[in-house]
């Protein structure tokens, strides 16, 4: 049982465009959730997270955006840059920022030149 | 400064064997967490210590998976009897609290022939 999608296993983005990554979910426990980015051979590095009490959060050109009535959300990155690409991991808490992170499958994100 | 490391980075054992994998936390975190990760999947909760709590062993997918954490800092993951498909890439994270970002390691993959 998947709580935590990620529908598309990967993404191509014109670089200096708008990267959109999105991750659905399915327990209405979760109340904290976070993006991970990761690069080959290397371990996820936190990037940007989100509190159910708000429905966006940005920092710099990485924008989150929260629908809990939908059970949505979604990663921005504008302009997207070519350091951009790697695999991006949503995950999900139900107790902020605490143990047990659900994560989704992740999406690969490629940004061209 | 430092951050978490893993050890060995890859391990290729025979099925039916015994692994142990090393995790050195980021000094002073309190919090420990063992993921692993599957070809095509996202990182699966396996287990986490805080303190000197008893550790939420939760996620461990069978007895023949262990984990101790000696003098708080330090973590092993034990996997007896080894069978293909524990192969995966088994990541380590810490962080200075239960509430705070989890930082990963670079992962062991685990290579069960």
């Amino acid at each position: 049982d998947q709580q935590v999608k990620q529908n598309s296993p990967s993404l191509s983005v014109q670089e200096g465009r708008i990267s959109i990554l999105n991750c659905d979910y399915t327990n209405s426990m979760f109340d904290y959730f976070l993006w991970y980015k990761k690069y080959p051979a290397e371990g996820p590095t936190f990037l940007i997270s989100i509190s159910s009490i708000k429905d966006k959060n940005e920092d710099g050109r990485f924008t989150v955006f929260l629908n809990k009535s939908a059970k949505h959300l979604s990663l921005h990155i504008v302009p997207s840059q070519p350091g951009d690409s790697a695999v991006y991991f949503c995950a999900a808490s139900d107790v902020q920022g605490a143990q047990k992170l659900v994560f989704g499958q992740g999406t690969r994100l490629t940004i061209n030149p | 400064g430092a951050g978490v490391s893993q050890s060995p980075s890859n391990k290729v054992t025979e099925k039916g064997k015994d692994v142990e994998l090393r995790c050195d936390p980021i000094s002073g975190h309190t919090a420990l967490y063992w993921y692993r990760q599957s070809l095509g999947q996202g990182l699966e909760f396996l287990i986490y210590f805080q303190g000197n709590s008893a550790p939420d062993k939760s996620g461990l997918p069978s007895d023949r998976f262990s984990a101790e954490r000696t003098g708080g800092s330090v973590s092993t993951l034990t996997i007896q009897r080894t069978q293909q498909e524990d192969s995966a890439v088994y990541l380590c994270a810490s962080s200075s609290g239960l509430s705070d970002t989890q930082y990963f390691g670079p992962g062991t993959r685990l290579t069960v022939l």
